[in-house]
């Protein structure tokens, strides 16, 4: 089975820290997201990753960067987290050939920024 | 740009009855659709996906759903709902170029009542 991993189920940090969001998958996918959920909003896509070192932005970067220095590991950084950044965040990876493009979503982290 | 649309944000259904989970998309293609489930505190899981082919696609748990391109519709159906259901649905757009970002609904709560 495919297997994504985030490294945190829940996190409280304080205004202004710098947080890292780990993400690891083990199905050797190219392509890897972070999301955004919240209430009433869905799912928003903040950045994706498509090989190594490869990145572009999402719907909502603001705030975030993104590093993978590995084609398994997938990071998010919040350079200064804010209350407004308090919600789930959920990692996914998906093949990029053709055929099979379901992403395949880790558990999520839930953090709350005080 | 794709966009999709669940007009539905809760939905309640007694235990046994008949589901309908609407979905609609915004596309100049045909695209990739899915639909994921998430209970309560977890990732998303796939439900099913349609590609091309038959328009009435069989997912696990019971679901189905039913592509209809002249309604830009991609509605998810379960003859017989049962307590487990209880979760919030997402639909799902995409194109099949590996790279490109999937797009989500903003979600359909739903809740069974004995």
């Amino acid at each position: 089975d495919v297997k994504v991993t985030q490294s945190s189920r829940y996190l409280v940090k304080r205004t202004g820290e710098k947080v890292f969001l780990e993400c690891v998958q083990d199905m050797d996918h190219e392509n890897m997201f972070w999301y955004r959920q919240d209430p009433g909003l869905g799912l928003r896509l903040i950045y994706f990753s498509y090989d190594v070192k490869m990145k572009e932005k999402g719907d909502i970067p603001e705030g975030y960067s993104v590093s993978r220095e590995k084609k398994e590991r997938f990071s998010l950084i919040l350079e200064s987290a804010s209350t407004s950044q308090t919600s789930m965040y959920l990692c996914a990876s998906r093949y990029q050939g053709s055929g099979s493009t379901e992403a395949f979503f880790g558990q999520g982290t839930r953090l709350t920024v005080v | 740009a794709q966009s999709v649309t669940q007009p539905d944000i809760h939905i309640t259904v007694s235990e046994g009855a008949s589901l309908e989970l609407r979905c609609n998309y915004s596309y100049g293609a045909t695209p990739y659709l899915f639909w994921y489930v998430q209970s309560p505190g977890q990732g998303l899981q796939l439900l099913l996906k349609y590609f091309s082919g038959d328009t009435l696609v069989q997912g696990i748990k019971g679901f189905e759903a039913e592509f209809k391109r002249s309604q830009s519709s991609f509605n998810l159906r379960k003859p017989s709902v049962h307590w487990s259901d209880a979760a919030e649905y997402f639909c799902a757009v995409g194109l099949d170029f590996g790279n490109e970002k999937l797009t989500f609904g903003t979600g359909t709560r739903l809740t069974i009542i004995p």
